[in-house]
């Protein structure tokens, strides 16, 4: 069975600071890695995924994530915060092949970021 | 292109009510997804659907109904509603293919009194 686990439910970053977002999963084949991104009152939008041989994938709004397999991780990462960065972020994993998953998704807990002045 | 919408946005019910959220979607992706989201548990699968006519259990299924007569359409009901339903609910779909990601919508929050 996959799983997955972000690290930290609160991030706090100053404006203009780094942003790591962690994720480390758990399954026998590497799977297809998401991150989605939800803003207050909103759905979950998905800000990059990873779904080939290219194992760094840049998304929407800066983000960027990198596959490493031997860490079995899938670090969410922005050079720069930005005040409008402020939301939850959600890694999640869908396995490769089919039998009874059915592409679903496995969800981490979420991370809240906050991005102080 | 309205995507994937749901309604009410908004719903307070009685305890032991039966409610119904809608989903709909103008994608004609294959699969839908209905999840629920509270502090704490991040989004739980309550039910998916892989094609009309066809649905499966999710992690969370008890005291939840679906049906899917047709493709756009994904209605989640529950039959008689208690107070540990109370949440935000969320529907999803995805194109037919284990690499295409899901499309969310905006999600309906039901309060149960």
């Amino acid at each position: 069975a996959q799983s997955v686990t972000q690290l930290g439910s609160h991030v706090s970053v100053s404006e203009g600071a780094l942003v790591l977002l962690r994720c480390n999963y758990s399954s026998s084949v590497p799977p297809y890695l998401f991150w989605y991104v939800q803003y207050p009152n909103q759905g979950l939008q998905l800000l990059l995924k990873y779904t080939s041989a290219a194992t760094l994938v840049k998304g929407i709004n800066g983000f960027e994530a990198e596959f490493k397999k031997s860490e079995t991780s899938f670090h969410l990462t922005k050079p720069s915060a930005h005040m409008s960065d402020a939301a939850e972020y959600f890694c999640a994993v869908s396995p490769r092949a089919g039998g009874t998953s059915y592409g679903k998704l496995t969800f981490g807990q979420g991370t809240i970021l906050t991005v102080h002045p | 292109d309205a995507g994937i919408t749901q309604s009410p946005r908004y719903k307070i019910t009685e305890t032991g009510r039966q409610v119904t959220l809608m989903c709909h979607q103008t994608w004609s992706h294959s699969y839908m997804f209905w999840y629920r989201q509270d502090l704490g548990h991040g989004l739980r699968l309550i039910y998916y659907s892989a094609a009309a006519d066809i649905t499966d259990k999710g992690e969370v299924p008890d005291g939840y109904v679906v049906s899917r007569s047709k493709t756009e359409n994904f209605p989640l009901t529950l039959e008689s509603a208690t107070r540990s339903q109370t949440s935000v609910y969320f529907c999803a779909s995805r194109k037919q293919g284990m690499k295409y990601e899901q499309y969310f919508g905006p999600g309906t929050r039901l309060t149960v009194t």
